[in-house]
């Protein structure tokens, strides 16, 4: 089983659209969790942190439900620019120093 | 500031060979890790490094060895390479939590390697 499983993708939306994307983890004691974006051929960015209490980076939510080891990230009023790959990211942070397990990311295409 | 640096951005090399990346972290990050990207997958973890010494390895063969140095860089070894090691190598460095409370990981823009 893997670490992090996300949904498969690909997702295909018009601009101005809502889109969803969950993940789950395996290790009840991971630490903290992410979303990153990735654009094609370059490096992963953070894109935001996520928060048991769930928090807002503009068009942007996550939220994180412990219990049921699910990471949620929405996108409001999708743009092209948002067009990406998003990695669902957990630390597991057991040690001092923690590694970061990835799921294998949900493709996003905006058309206009 | 500079901010995570990798070297060379491409490489080609033939199977059996063996291949070195190199790694400068972020300015003022101590830590260093590497990541195996391969094509539609998400990044895997390959080793962290941090004070010289490999403190994590995830699931690769000796094939696959590192070093850092004292002013925190790091290089990546790749022995007897076969055709499953092309992919996208990338470089993350952080603070290590012993020294400040963000330890927000970020990316170098990686090395593609291709084994043919």
């Amino acid at each position: 089983r893997k670490e992090v499983e996300q949904d498969p993708g690909p997702f295909n939306v018009p601009e101005g659209a809502t889109v969803a994307f969950n993940c789950t983890y395996s290790n009840s004691a991971s630490q903290s969790f992410f979303w990153y974006r990735q654009d094609c051929r370059k490096e992963p960015k953070l894109l935001m942190s996520v928060y048991s209490s769930g928090n807002e980076d503009g068009r942007f939510t996550a939220q994180l439900n412990r219990a049921s080891q699910y990471i949620s990230l929405l996108i409001r009023d999708s743009k092209l620019s948002d067009s990406a790959t998003y990695l669902c990211v957990v630390n597991d942070r057991g040690s001092t120093l923690g590694r970061l397990y990835f799921g294998r990311g949900t493709q996003l295409t905006v058309w206009p | 500031d500079a901010g995570v640096t990798q070297s060379p951005t491409h490489l080609i090399k033939t199977r059996g060979q063996q291949v070195t990346l190199r790694c400068s972290p972020k300015s003022g990050h101590d830590t260093v890790s590497w990541y195996q990207q391969a094509l539609g997958q998400g990044p895997q973890f390959i080793f962290q490094y941090y004070e010289e010494e490999e403190r994590q390895r995830g699931n690769f063969p000796d094939r696959f060895s590192g070093h850092q140095f004292p002013n925190y860089s790091s290089e990546l070894n790749v022995n007897a390479l076969l055709l499953g090691d092309s992919a996208l190598y990338l470089c993350a460095s952080s603070l290590s939590v012993n020294r400040g409370t963000n330890t927000e990981a970020f990316f170098g823009q990686g090395t593609r390697l291709t084994v043919v």
